[in-house]
C-alpha cells in the first residue's frame, strides 16, 4: 500500500495563476482532509469530506475548492493565488468510525506564491 | 467543537518520563482523544487514542480522568529523536461533527543530551 499520496512536492506559482493540488489514497478510506500548515505554526483545517460526492468546510476554506468524485481522490484546487497561500498543505485519510480513526498523513506539497 | 489548551513547549533531557497535558473542558460525550507527533517536514503520525482511563501502547502512555476534561500524554525515558511537535486532537467519526478534526496549536517538545 502507498498510503496517502500527494503531488506535487513543490509547486512555486506567481500570484493570480491557479493550481490543483492531487491527493489519493487507496485504504479505501472514507473520510479525507486538507490541512495547510504556516511555517512554525499548527495545522489549519481547510476541507474535509466523508465521503465520494459530499464535501465541507473546515477553518480556513476561502481561496480554495474541492471535489469528492471517487473514494480514492481528493483535489484541492487553488483559484487566484495570493501570497499568503504560501504554506505546506497536507492531505490525510481515515476509515472515519466512530472512534475517528487513525489519520494518515500524505507527505505534503509545499507551495510558494510570489 | 472540543477546543484543546496544551503547554506551547516543554524542555527535558535524555532519558526523563515527559507528560504534556492537554485541556479539552468541552469535550463531548462521542468524543475521542488523540494525540500526534510531528517533525519538521512531516505530516503528523499517530501516536495513541483513547476515551477514558489509561492506554498504553510500545510508546506513550495516555492519562485520561474521570471527568474526561483533560488528558496526559505520558512518554517514557524520552531520547532525542522525541523531539517533535505533539499534538492533542479530540473529536469523532461520523456520530459527532461530521468528522471535522481540528489540531489545536500543539506542544513543541526538546530533549537535550
Amino acid at each position: 500500500n502507498a498510503g496517502v499520496t500527494q503531488t506535487p512536492k513543490f509547486r512555486i506559482l506567481k500570484i493570480g495563476q491557479s493550481m490543483t493540488l492531487q491527493c489519493t489514497q487507496d485504504m479505501n478510506h472514507n473520510y479525507m482532509y486538507w490541512y495547510r500548515q504556516d511555517p512554525g505554526m499548527g495545522l489549519k483545517l481547510i476541507y474535509y469530506s466523508v465521503g465520494a460526492g459530499i464535501t465541507d468546510k473546515g477553518e480556513v476554506p476561502n481561496g480554495y475548492n474541492v471535489s469528492r468524485s471517487t473514494t480514492e481522490d481528493f483535489p484541492l484546487r487553488l483559484e487566484l493565488a495570493a501570497p499568503s497561500q504560501t504554506s505546506v498543505y497536507f492531505c490525510a485519510s481515515s476509515r472515519g468510525d466512530r472512534e475517528a480513526g487513525e489519520l494518515f498523513f500524505g507527505e505534503g506539497s509545499r507551495l510558494t506564491v510570489l | 467543537l472540543a477546543k484543546t489548551t496544551q503547554p506551547i513547549s516543554m524542555d527535558s533531557y535524555e532519558g526523563q518520563e515527559v507528560n504534556i497535558t492537554c485541556s479539552h473542558n468541552n469535550i463531548a460525550t462521542n468524543d475521542y482523544i488523540t494525540w500526534y507527533q510531528q517533525f519538521p517536514s512531516q505530516g503528523p503520525r499517530f501516536i495513541i487514542q483513547g476515551y477514558k482511563t489509561k492506554v498504553t501502547n510500545e510508546v506513550a502512555s495516555l492519562f485520561i480522568p474521570a471527568d474526561r476534561k483533560s488528558s496526559t500524554l505520558s512518554l517514557p525515558r524520552v531520547s532525542l529523536s522525541d523531539t517533535a511537535v505533539y499534538y492533542c486532537l479530540v473529536g469523532t467519526g461520523i456520530y459527532n461533527q461530521g468528522g471535522k478534526l481540528i489540531f489545536g496549536q500543539g506542544t513543541e517538545l526538546s530533549v537535550k543530551p
